[in-house]
């Protein structure tokens, strides 16, 4: 069964620094997310992104986060300057399609530690 | 008012029991329902969608009250391997973000 996969599983950044998530959602997907889970709270929508644009944003992705598709098989989400806040699961999906009751797969994630 | 809201449990079964899990979304807008199940610290993953008519899916069957705003998942003939904490998930139309309840633990025991 086709997968979204992330790298890395476990990134150790110290605060202040730049660190950049990446995902390969699955090949005939042209829907695109960034999720996050704090520890011990609920799954939280980050970002949205389909034709190379944002479709949709929270409010929790502001000026430090920026997502990009850099070629035809990577989906990246690139935090600028981390605070201790972003220590959480990062989780990317993908869908074949928007809305309707097309399910969003899940990567099994990117645990982000800030020191 | 949290907008997808459940019963953080634990609910402890034996194996064999049936358990019932419910949510209520605060959204009249959110127009399509999932289920997912969640390992510790691993990826939420699909159990199902949930339709207006119900649905089933083997043990698993999912209801949709609209009217209500209520949602429910029922497993029938609990496995060991179904413990894990249950997402009840909603889409709002016109959006494509997932909004999570922050899920419901189930622990099946011998």
């Amino acid at each position: 069964e086709p997968e979204v996969t992330q790298t890395p599983s476990h990134q150790v950044t110290q605060m202040g620094q730049e660190v950049i998530l990446r995902c390969v959602p699955i090949s005939n997907h042209l829907y695109f997310y960034w999720y996050r889970q704090i520890l011990g709270q609920k799954v939280e929508f980050l970002v949205s992104f389909y034709n190379n644009e944002i479709s949709e944003k929270s409010e929790i992705f502001d000026d430090q986060f920026s997502v990009e598709r850099p070629d035809g098989s990577n989906f990246t989400l690139k935090i600028r300057s981390t605070k201790l806040e972003d220590s959480a699961m990062y989780f990317c999906a993908s869908s074949v399609a928007p809305g309707g009751d097309q399910p969003q797969h899940f990567g099994d994630g990117t645990r982000l530690s800030i020191l | 008012r949290k907008e997808v809201e459940q019963d953080p449990g634990p609910f402890n079964v034996p194996e064999g029991a049936t358990v019932a899990f419910n949510c209520t979304y605060s959204n009249s807008a959110s127009q399509s329902f999932f289920w997912y199940r969640q390992d510790c610290r691993k990826e939420p993953k699909l159990l199902m969608s949930v339709y207006s008519s119900g649905n089933e899916d083997g043990r698993f069957t999912a209801q949709l009250n609209r009217a209500s705003q209520y949602i429910s998942l029922l497993i029938r003939d609990s496995k060991l391997s179904d413990s894990a904490t249950y997402l009840c998930v909603s889409r709002t139309g016109g959006g494509n973000k997932l909004t999570f309840g922050t899920g419901t633990q189930l622990k099946v025991e011998l």
